[in-house]
């Protein structure tokens, strides 16, 4: 059953290291999305890819993040020079196009020490 | 800014009893819902949905409600079971985006109690 993979499930960083986030999507998904929550939160959009373009970062923070979802290989989250503030946890999805229902994987909990 | 509320953040009913689980939002440009359940440390699994041409929705247990004038729909779970307990976000998306960004609310944590 080859659902929307994530890993790792669980990373610390110290401040100021680099976090990198990756995200398998279903098989025949070429939609990704990546969503964060925080600690008592619903999830926040961030953005959303199709292969090898961003289609949409609305909600991604101006600074430090970034993601891209080349021809080959999972997307990738990145968050550069990380800060105690964006310990939360990391949730992918994919469909299979944009008018579809998305699928999440289990997330990646991400703790900055 | 928040576009999709859920203003209970828990809710707590005997087995067999109806869970329901309500949802307001704001932007009349939303077309369509859904309803997603998440248990602890899983990824948010999908429930259950509604265009907004349509008022009502129903798979088996799940039937969700729409109501556009009082811009609110809701989650009704009839039998509840004890499995169901759980977190349920609710989410809406604007359709003429075509990027399937959908907007969640904060969810409520559904208890169903044996």
């Amino acid at each position: 059953n080859a659902g929307v993979m994530q890993n790792p499930r669980h990373l610390v960083r110290r401040r100021g290291q680099e976090a990198r986030l990756r995200c398998s999507p279903m098989k025949g998904h070429s939609h990704v999305y990546w969503y964060r929550q925080l600690p008592e939160e619903g999830l926040k959009f961030m953005v959303y890819l199709q292969k090898e373009n961003i289609i949409d970062e609305s909600g991604m923070p101006k600074e430090r993040f970034s993601a891209e979802f080349p021809k080959e290989g999972p997307s990738i989250l990145r968050i550069q020079q990380v800060v105690r503030g964006d310990s939360a946890a990391y949730f992918c999805a994919s469909s299979l196009n944009p008018d579809t229902e998305a699928f999440f994987g289990q997330g990646t909990r991400l703790t900055v020490v | 800014d928040q576009q999709v509320k859920q203003n209970s953040p828990s809710l707590s009913v005997q087995e067999g009893r109806i869970s329901i689980l309500n949802c307001d939002y704001t932007n009349s440009m939303f077309d369509y819902f859904l309803w997603y359940k998440k248990y602890p440390a899983e990824g948010p699994t999908f429930l259950i949905s509604i265009s907004s041409i349509k008022d009502k929705n129903e798979d088996g247990r799940f039937t969700v409600f729409l109501n556009k004038s009082a811009k609110h729909l809701s989650l009704h779970i009839v039998p509840s079971q004890p499995g169901d307990s759980a977190v349920y976000f609710c989410a809406a998306r604007v359709g003429s985006s075509n990027t399937g960004k959908l907007i969640f609310g904060q969810g409520t944590t559904l208890q169903v109690k044996p």
